[in-house]
């Protein structure tokens, strides 16, 4: 079946790069589209962004600028790079499959906690 | 950008009908999805495409979609169900989730 698995620095200091992978298995990521979305403590879901099965992304807005959501097909994982982080940004993140079309997203890893602290 | 809305929280009894709308601006025109989420769990996938429902969702799930709101309906509700449900849309490509609806089962 699909799982999937976010890893990652658990702490990451102020103006820094928070970079998240997301190992896949059970499926080829060539076949789907990609999403990560976080969720501030005590807080609801926000969308990051997705990449569609052909490698292009999608963002959200509020995030656009420091975003950058990639794939390496040779290993099956995609990754989120997140920079110039502040407090706001501690949240858990979640790696998912799906985000680009209307079938939703269907499948979510099991999070990781990201603290944004010196 | 587009926004939509759901109320923070939601009361049933058990066995009674649940519903948690989600409002947008003719959010009808688009897509939607609900996600449940326990505490300490992931989201999970429990509508999608206005009204369908994925394999293992029980049929007390439903939902519809018109006008500016969507609604998602739990029918005989059950303590299990008590948990945070997220509508989410989309628009110009763009995901975007409702706030959450805290469902208590009382």
């Amino acid at each position: 079946q699909v799982q999937l698995q976010e890893s990652g620095p658990g702490l990451v200091k102020p103006s820094e790069t928070l970079s998240l992978t997301c190992s896949v298995s059970g499926v080829s990521i060539s076949d789907y589209s990609w999403s990560w979305i976080r969720q501030s403590p005590g807080k609801g879901l926000e969308w990051i962004g997705y990449i569609y099965s052909s490698g292009s992304a999608n963002y959200n807005p509020s995030l656009k600028s420091r975003v950058t959501i990639s794939g390496e097909t040779s290993k099956n994982l995609f990754s989120l790079k997140l920079t110039s982080v502040t407090a706001a940004d501690t949240a858990v993140y979640y790696c998912a499959r799906g985000g680009s079309h209307s079938t939703g997203i269907d499948r979510w890893g099991q999070g990781t906690l990201v603290t944004v602290s010196s | 950008s587009y926004e939509v809305s759901q109320p923070p929280s939601v009361s049933v009894s058990p066995g009674q009908t649940a519903s948690i709308t989600c409002s947008g601006d003719k959010l009808g025109d688009k897509y939607t999805c609900w996600y449940q989420q326990k505490p300490g769990q992931s989201p999970v996938l429990v509508i999608y495409q206005d009204t369908k429902r994925p394999s293992g969702i029980p049929e007390r799930f439903s939902a519809s979609n018109s006008g500016n709101a969507a609604t998602l309906t739990i029918s005989g509700t059950q303590a299990m169900d008590e948990a945070d449900y997220y509508c989410q849309a989309w628009d110009s490509s763009t995901v975007v989730f409702g706030g959450g609806t805290k469902l208590t089962v009382l």
